[in-house]
């Protein structure tokens, strides 16, 4: 079956410090992946885009990589805060309808 | 902007009533989608558009019908609501275009609970 994987563990973890989280696939052969932040009580907000042919992008403080070998998408906070807790999700277009697939998303919990 | 609105925000409904969830985006976006959100599942997918007169399922359609009549504009509605329906639904849209921009802009979400 096809299957999008987040640690569903919460991250905890000191500010200042790096955030990594995880994203794996199974079964997919996405042209693109996207990663969402969603704070409770509110709906999803866009965060990055990675295609295909990219192995890392940057924004600000965020980096994603992307290896379509290994299935999997990291998504790095460097030098967090506590205003980064938020849960973020990865999503992939499953057969190029441009309909995000999202998976279950991991909470990320940043201590002062 | 308002971008994409939802009413209502909270509604309690009795089980085998109808209600239909409203969804308007202002950003002239050609897709559309119903996601709902209960906790452990993540967001799943119920229906979708990609434009104004054109509708599919999604993973979880059933009990679930839409319609698009305008590109503003895409309703949910809940044919006869079971408890199984309690959830949050959160509407989306996005305009992926040629530079396959697939951002997907979410409004802030409707809470049902069916008793």
């Amino acid at each position: 079956s096809q299957k999008i994987e987040q640690n569903s563990e919460a991250l905890n973890i000191q500010e200042g410090k790096t955030a990594t989280l995880t994203c794996n696939y199974t079964n997919y052969s996405p042209a693109y992946l996207q990663w969402y932040r969603q704070d409770p009580g509110r709906g999803p907000v866009f965060l990055l885009l990675i295609r295909e042919n990219e192995k890392e992008k940057r924004k600000e403080r965020l980096k994603v990589t992307f290896d379509t070998t290994l299935k999997q998408s990291l998504f790095h906070i460097t030098a967090s805060q506590p205003a980064d807790s938020a849960t973020y999700l990865c999503a992939l277009d499953v057969g190029g309808s441009y309909i995000p697939t999202f998976g279950r998303g991991t909470s990320l919990i940043v201590h002062p | 902007n308002a971008g994409v609105t939802q009413t209502p925000k909270f509604q309690v409904l009795k089980t085998g009533q109808s209600m239909t969830l409203q969804c308007a985006q202002d950003m002239n976006h050609e897709y559309m989608s119903w996601y709902r959100q209960d906790p452990g599942m993540g967001l799943r997918l119920i229906h979708y558009s990609v434009g104004a007169g054109i509708t599919d399922q999604g993973e979880v359609p059933n009990g679930y019908n839409v319609s698009r009549s305008t590109t503003e504009d895409f309703p949910l509605r809940l044919l006869s609501a079971a408890p199984s329906q309690t959830s949050v639904y959160f509407c989306a849209s996005s305009n992926p275009g040629v530079d396959i921009n697939t951002e997907a802009f979410f409004g802030q979400g409707t809470r049902l609970t069916v008793v």
